[in-house]
């Protein structure tokens, strides 16, 4: 079945470092990909998607690009924020009701 | 615009009690979705409503569990006889079109944080 692997954190970074969170994703055919970002005591948010190939998805200096030769969704910023101290979840839209399958997580934490 | 919310925001309850979660899709979203958060199992699909379709209820991880959609809106989760594995954040998504559009995104809740003691 669809599932997704990203890496295992927690990641700490200081303030300013850039950041690199891997996910890579197994599924039939072409799904949507997402990364969602919950906030100490918060809801999921969604950060940035990508509905195709080549696609590059992007909000608050955060970028991911739909990689399908390497079924890899990777989440990049350039320089990282106290604020991004978050965990983050990768996802791709898969299942036969479109439902959202979820990687583990991964915790950032930024130092300043 | 108002989002998706959820009720309780917490719920402690014993084992072997019976538990009733809301959730109020944001208005218009077609496609209702439960999921749950849990250290173990990290995020899993529980449920799917598509308008006034009969669920999908291919993620229930047992018969205790059971939800309902009425009219189309507000949905309500219950969990039967309550375990103590039960203990989560229940969580609720919903989106304006599931099938057919490949850019849908799912809304979520704040959550409930159910804790069985």
């Amino acid at each position: 079945g669809d599932s997704v692997t990203q890496m295992e954190g927690p990641v700490t970074l200081s303030e300013e470092a850039f950041l690199t969170i891997n996910c890579t994703y197994t599924a039939t055919g072409y799904p949507s990909l997402f990364w969602y970002v919950q906030y100490p005591g918060e809801g999921l948010q969604l950060l940035l998607k990508a509905t195709k190939a080549d696609d590059k998805g992007s909000n608050k200096g955060f970028e991911a690009t739909y990689r399908k030769e390497t079924t890899s969704f990777h989440l990049e910023k350039g320089s990282v924020q106290v604020s991004d101290s978050a965990v983050y979840f990768c996802a791709l839209r898969g299942g036969s009701q479109g439902n959202l399958i979820f990687g583990k997580g991964t915790k950032l934490s930024v130092k300043p | 615009g108002a989002g998706v919310s959820q009720s309780p925001s917490n719920k402690v309850t014993e084992k072997g009690k019976d538990v009733e979660l809301r959730c109020d899709p944001i208005s218009g979203h077609t496609a209702l979705y439960w999921y749950r958060q849990s250290l173990g199992q990290g995020l899993e699909f529980l449920i799917y409503f598509q308008g006034n379709s009969a669920p999908d209820k291919s993620g229930l991880p047992s018969d205790r569990f059971s939800a309902e959609r009425t009219g189309g809106s507000v949905s309500t989760l219950t969990i039967q006889r309550t375990q103590q594995e039960d203990s989560a954040v229940y969580l609720c998504a919903s989106s304006f079109l599931a099938l057919g559009g490949r850019s849908d995104t799912q809304y979520f809740g704040p959550g409930t944080r159910l804790t069985v003691l």
